[in-house]
């Protein structure tokens, strides 16, 4: 089946700070998620985009299908951004009829 | 805010016990899903529905069974539960009405099986 890698797997910013986070893909895909879960387990659902790029607030992703990757930046940390970012993805028809999900990124921001 | 509810949020039940857990929407959403979530596994779907009365596998249902008599209510059991079940349990809908649209998740419930 499709593999989905995020990277980096931990990471400490200070507060104020910019991120990257990075989702490969092994295959062709008809959608992508990205997800935050918080420190008290809730998951929310950050951006669908399966391709172009999208904003909302300090939080934008940008998702080039072709080359089989996504990007989540946070601009501007804040500690309320703590937590697991998952990217989730579609593969497309033949690949498997479900969200197969990443091991996420742990993303602790400090004060 | 997708109006989505699970109860109970927190069981600890015995090995072979039957347990149930039920998801509860209140905004009409036609594909509803089951996920766990266990360390170093991720989240991983158990079952759906995409309408009542009508409900699938997903990649990790053995031991697991659902039912979905209304719009509103998916319910997941375990018949007889295992220590291997032990786990977070999510419900999630698609909001847009697409299957695997852009999903949104309840809160979880937490069970512990001894």
């Amino acid at each position: 089946g499709i593999q989905v890698e995020q990277s980096p797997p931990d990471l400490i910013l200070q507060e104020g700070a910019n991120s990257t986070l990075r989702c490969n893909f092994s295959d062709s895909v008809n959608n992508l998620q990205w997800f935050h879960q918080n420190p008290w387990g809730q998951l929310i659902n950050l951006f669908y985009i399966p391709s172009g790029t999208k904003q909302n607030g300090r939080l934008s992703a940008t998702t080039v299908a072709t080359e089989r990757y996504s990007l989540l930046y946070i601009s501007s940390s804040q500690t309320t951004d703590s937590g697991v970012y998952f990217c989730a993805v579609e593969p497309q028809p033949g690949g498997g009829n479900k969200l197969t999900f990443g091991t996420g990124t742990q993303l602790k921001v400090e004060l | 805010d997708a109006g989505i509810t699970q109860s109970p949020r927190h069981k600890v039940t015995e090995t072979g016990t039957p347990v149930t857990l039920r998801c509860h929407q209140t905004e009409n959403h036609r594909y509803m899903y089951w996920y766990r979530q266990d360390p170093g596994h991720g989240l991983r779907l158990i079952h759906y529905s995409y309408g009542v009365k009508d409900t699938d596998k997903g990649e990790v249902s053995d031991g697991y069974s659902v039912s979905r008599s209304k719009t509103e209510d998916f319910l997941l059991t375990l018949e007889s539960a295992t220590s291997s079940q032990t786990s977070v349990y999510f419900c999630a809908i698609s909001e847009s009405g697409t299957w695997l649209a852009e999903q949104f998740f309840g809160p979880g419930t937490r069970l512990t099986v001894l």
